[in-house]
């Protein structure tokens, strides 16, 4: 129950086109949904949050919908460039804003964004 | 950059072993967490560190061991090393107020091979 399984395990995008990658739970005490981006040699770095109390998020070209019934929730890069190939890991966290913010990672997903 | 900085960056031990990794957290930040990302899979938590002592621990043996500092800096320590603690091992710092925890910003983290 405090899995989050993320699909797919890689993607292959060309410039311009949409990235979609997918994360489902099943712990419905899970109340923060941020995703990670992380780069080759570098930690990960907060792309993007949301929290159950809605249903889509966006900043940028990135934008987070979230299915609170169906326990899913999705990234999508809207115009993606080469610059943001990378690892994408969507987590999950129970009792934010309490005193701790233990995160449940998903498995990631390796985006090539091709020139 | 995150403000959060790891040493050492690289390190080599044998089976056995013990290991010191340390973190300076970003400045501000009152809170510590330690989280282990195996190659090709999303970091997991290992415990976290608040007001100098443990907040919340992951399921990890008591072989993993934390210290956080007065001045917020903080150590993981590994006793008895096995080939499965190779790892790349993430700090992520972060401030606890009265309205809960906010974001987690990551270090660069340290890989430890374990030979």
């Amino acid at each position: 129950q405090q899995q989050v399984k993320q699909s797919p395990q890689s993607l292959i995008v060309q410039k311009g086109g949409i990235s979609i990658i997918n994360c489902a739970y099943e712990n419905t005490a899970f109340d923060y949904f941020p995703w990670y981006q992380q780069f080759p040699g570098k930690g990960p770095a907060l792309l993007i949050a949301i929290r159950p109390d809605v249903s889509e998020k966006k900043e940028g070209r990135f934008t987070i919908s979230f299915n609170k019934s169906a326990k899913q929730f999705s990234l999508h890069i809207m115009d993606s460039q080469p610059g943001d190939s990378a690892t994408y890991f969507c987590a999950a966290s129970m009792n934010y804003g309490g005193a701790t913010n233990k995160l449940i990672f998903g498995t990631g997903t390796l985006l090539a964004v091709q020139p | 950059e995150t403000g959060v900085t790891q040493s050492p960056t690289h390190l080599i031990k044998t089976r056995g072993q013990q290991v010191t990794l340390r973190c300076s957290s970003q400045s501000g930040h009152n809170t510590v967490s330690w989280y282990q990302q195996a190659l090709g899979q999303g970091p997991q938590f290992i415990f976290q560190y608040y007001r100098e002592e443990e907040n919340g621990r992951g399921n990890f043996p008591p072989r993993f061991s934390g210290l956080q500092f007065p001045n917020y800096s903080s150590e993981l320590n590994v006793n008895a090393l096995e080939l499965d603690d190779s790892a790349l091992y993430l700090c992520a710092s972060s401030f606890i107020s009265g309205s809960g925890t906010g974001e987690l910003f990551f270090g660069e983290g340290s890989r430890l091979t374990v030979l």
